[in-house]
C-alpha cells in the first residue's frame, strides 16, 4: 500500500532556532519526493522537489534530503522565523498522482 | 510558480443548494486538475483529475453524480457540489498542471460551510 507517514505530528520551536522534519514513504514506482508548506487556510506552497537521484536540495532557509534506499527524507528549517508556522506536508509522487503525508504542523513562538 | 486562483475563497450555503467553485490558471495552459477535499487537521485527499475536453476521473468513494466536474478550457476547471449536506462542509483545493508526471500548482483553496 502506498503511505507516506511524517513525524512529529506536531513541534514547537523558539524563534531562531533549528527544526527537522521527517518522512518515511513505501510509494511505488517512485517518481519524486516533495515538500509544502500550507498555512492555515490555504493551498500548499511548493518548497522542494527531489528525483530518486537527489540527495539534497535547499530553497533558502528550507533544506530537504532524501534517501531513497531506507525510502526517508527529511526537511531542516534554519534559524527559524515565526512566518515558518505553518503545516509541512511530505507528498511522494508516482506516474499520475500524488500520495500526500499527513503533515507536521509547526508552531514558532517568539 | 505558476498562478492558480479559486474563486470564491469561501462560501456558506443552505443544506440542498448547489455550489459552484472555480479553479483558473492564470499563466499557464492546464492540461489536467485535480481536485482535492481536505477536512480540519487532515491531509488532502484527492477527489478527482480532470483533464481537458474530458470527463473527469474520480478517486473511490467519490459520488460523480455530486460532485460535478467541468473543464472545458485549459485555464479553468469547476467544481459543483450538488444538494449540499452538512456534512461536505470542507475545504476544497485545485490544482493545475500540464499532464501526468509535471509539476502541480496548488490554488489558495475555498472553504464551504454548508448549514
Amino acid at each position: 500500500k502506498n503511505q507516506v507517514e511524517q513525524s512529529p505530528q506536531s513541534l514547537i520551536i523558539l524563534e531562531g532556532k533549528n527544526c527537522t522534519l521527517q518522512c518515511n514513504y513505501t510509494v511505488s514506482p517512485f517518481s519524486n519526493l516533495r515538500w509544502y508548506k500550507q498555512d492555515t487556510g490555504r493551498g500548499p506552497v511548493s518548497l522542494t522537489i527531489m528525483t530518486f537521484s537527489e540527495n539534497t536540495k535547499s530553497n533558502g532557509r528550507y533544506t530537504a534530503t532524501l534517501d531513497a534506499d531506507t525510502k526517508q527524507s527529511s526537511l531542516h528549517i534554519t534559524a527559524s522565523q515565526l512566518s515558518d508556522s505553518a503545516s509541512y506536508i511530505c507528498v511522494v509522487s508516482i506516474t499520475d498522482k500524488l500520495i500526500f503525508g499527513t503533515g507536521t504542523r509547526l508552531q514558532v513562538f517568539p | 510558480g505558476a498562478v492558480v486562483s479559486q474563486h470564491p475563497s469561501w462560501v456558506i450555503c443552505k443544506s440542498g443548494t448547489s455550489v459552484k467553485i472555480e479553479c483558473r490558471s492564470l499563466d499557464f495552459q492546464a492540461t489536467t486538475m485535480f481536485w482535492y477535499r481536505q477536512f480540519p487537521k487532515q491531509s488532502l485527499m484527492l477527489m478527482a483529475t480532470s483533464n481537458e475536453g474530458s470527463k473527469a476521473t474520480y478517486e473511490q468513494g467519490v459520488e460523480k453524480d455530486k460532485f460535478l466536474i467541468n473543464h472545458a478550457s485549459l485555464t479553468l476547471s469547476t467544481l459543483t457540489v450538488t444538494s449540499a449536506h452538512p456534512e461536505d462542509s470542507s475545504f476544497y483545493i485545485c490544482s493545475a498542471g500540464q499532464g501526468a508526471g509535471h509539476e502541480q500548482f496548488f490554488g489558495p483553496g475555498t472553504r464551504l460551510t454548508v448549514l
